[in-house]
C-alpha cells in the first residue's frame, strides 16, 4: 500500500524567513496530494492541495510543488508569520482503485515561528 | 468546518467498557471516515465508508466497530477489545471518491481517556 515519509518532523524558523516541508511517497498511482494545518487541539483544515497533473500550485504566501517523477511534493510558506506556527500534515490518495479516496497522511511536521 | 459535528469533546471509558462516538454532517457527502492520532504518528484510518448502508477496515480496525445507516452519520463504537483507546479521534467527510478528488473536511474530534 501507499506510504508518505514526511519531513523535518520539527522546523524552527524566525518570522519572516521561509519555511519548506518535503514528502515523498511510494505508489505512483498516487494523484492527489492535500497538505493540512492543525493548531494545537484543534481540527486539521486543508491549506492547499495539488493534482498529479500540475507541477505547481500557488496561494497568497503558500506554494506547493510536485514531482512525479520522483514522487515527491513540497510546501513553501514564505514570509512566515507567528500564526503559522503548528503541525502540518502531508497526505496522499488515488482517484481510482480499491481504496480510492483514502487518504495516507505523513506523521506531520511542528512548525514554530519565533517572532 | 462547521458542517462536521463530533460529540462529546472529551470521553472517560472504564475498564471492559463499549463507547460510542458521534460524527454528524450536513454537508451531503458520500463518504465518512474516522481517524485516530497519536503524538508523533499522524492520522491513521481505522474505518471509512464511501455510501449508506457500506463501510471497510481501515489500517487500525482492531477494537473499533462503526455502522452507517444514514447518509449523514457514521458513529464510531471503541469496545472493550481495544486496549489501548487513549487518542484523539477525528472524523472526516468528502464528496464520493471517483467522482474527481475531493478534499476532506474534518470535525473538532473527541479526546478519549481510560479511567
Amino acid at each position: 500500500g501507499e506510504n508518505v515519509e514526511q519531513h523535518p518532523s520539527t522546523l524552527s524558523v524566525q518570522e519572516g524567513d521561509s519555511a519548506v516541508i518535503k514528502c515523498t511517497y511510494s505508489d505512483s498511482a498516487s494523484n492527489y496530494f492535500p497538505w493540512y494545518k492543525q493548531e494545537l487541539g484543534k481540527r486539521p483544515q486543508l491549506i492547499i492541495d495539488i493534482r498529479s497533473n500540475v507541477g505547481e500550485k500557488k496561494d497568497q504566501r503558500i506554494a506547493v510543488t510536485l514531482n512525479k517523477t520522483a514522487k515527491h511534493f513540497s510546501l513553501h510558506i514564505t514570509e512566515t508569520q507567528p500564526e503559522d506556527s503548528a503541525v502540518y500534515f502531508c497526505a496522499a490518495s488515488m482517484e481510482y482503485g480499491g481504496s480510492q479516496g483514502n487518504l495516507i497522511f505523513g506523521k506531520g511536521t511542528k512548525l514554530s515561528v519565533k517572532p | 468546518d462547521g458542517g462536521i459535528t463530533q460529540s462529546p469533546k472529551y470521553l472517560f471509558r472504564k475498564e471492559g467498557q463499549n463507547v460510542t462516538l458521534s460524527c454528524e454532517q450536513n454537508l451531503n457527502h458520500d463518504a465518512m471516515y474516522w481517524y485516530r492520532q497519536d503524538p508523533g504518528q499522524g492520522l491513521r484510518l481505522i474505518y471509512y465508508s464511501q455510501i449508506v448502508n457500506d463501510f471497510q477496515k481501515g489500517d487500525i480496525a482492531e477494537g473499533y466497530s462503526v455502522s452507517r445507516e444514514k447518509k449523514e452519520s457514521f458513529p464510531l463504537t471503541v469496545t472493550s477489545a481495544q486496549k489501548n483507546p487513549t487518542a484523539f479521534y477525528l472524523c472526516a467527510s468528502s464528496t464520493r471518491p471517483g467522482t474527481g478528488n475531493q478534499p476532506q473536511h474534518f470535525g473538532d474530534g473527541t479526546r478519549l481517556s481510560i479511567l
